[in-house]
């Protein structure tokens, strides 16, 4: 496939534990960014990353989160300590730079109990 | 800061005009978007006008901006009950490639 893919699509944990999140973008995209969407929050920005190395972290709403990217590829969303407010949609896009269209994974729904 | 307000419903008869509405905060912001969200679907991006610009047409979609009232629409023609979904604008800027995404707008479309 050519586009966006994310793993896993669905996944469940409990409060406390730790999770993570893939995203593959799509082949020669330099730019890859992490979004969350929630019902109270709605489409919120966490991260972005050209290349390896990310100029913009400022969306991520605590240091239980992190994300690296590895290769000029694959990306992983990291949350440590799970808690309930956690749960949400998250998405991956990746494009090939600033100003350029970005292109939106399916999702991965995270919900914490 | 960056806001962007959207009206959260519109429903519309099948074959009229849809009209969705965006406003936001930060006039500096370079590219304004129009993404599609179906149910269980990622987003899709359908179209986007330049800052400088203020009107854009591509086939059934009409973009206008407003600058002066920092004011985003989007009409779609001849609405069908395959474009009832969310529909979200969104900015960005030029010193980063963040997008900032408004509140979304469910479009309901009715025969």
């Amino acid at each position: 496939g050519a586009g966006v893919s994310q793993s896993p699509s669905n996944k469940v944990t409990e409060k406390g534990k730790d999770v993570e999140l893939r995203c593959d973008p799509i082949s020669g995209h330099t730019a890859l960014y992490w979004y969350r969407q929630s019902l109270g929050q709605g489409l919120e920005f966490l991260i972005y990353f050209q290349g390896n190395s990310a100029p913009d972290k400022s969306g991520l709403p605590s240091d239980r989160f992190s994300a690296e990217r590895t290769g000029g590829s694959v990306s992983t969303l990291t949350i440590q300590r799970t808690q309930q407010e956690d749960s949400a949609v998250y998405l991956c896009a990746s494009s090939f730079g600033q100003g350029n269209e970005q292109y939106f994974g399916p999702g991965t729904r995270l919900t914490v109990t | 800061g960056e806001d962007v307000e959207q009206s959260l419903f519109l429903s519309v008869r099948e074959g009229d005009s849809s009209v969705i509405n965006c406003t936001y905060t930060d006039s500096s912001s370079t590219y304004l978007y129009w993404y599609k969200q179906e149910p269980g679907a990622g987003l899709q991006l359908l179209t986007y006008i330049f800052s400088n610009m203020d009107m854009k047409q591509d086939q059934r979609l009409t973009v206008l901006l407003n600058k002066k009232d920092k004011h985003l629409s989007l009409r779609i023609a001849d609405t069908q009950t395959g474009d009832s979904a969310i529909y979200f604008c969104a900015e960005s800027f030029y010193n980063t490639d963040k997008l900032i995404f408004g509140t979304g707008t469910r479009l309901q479309v009715f025969p």
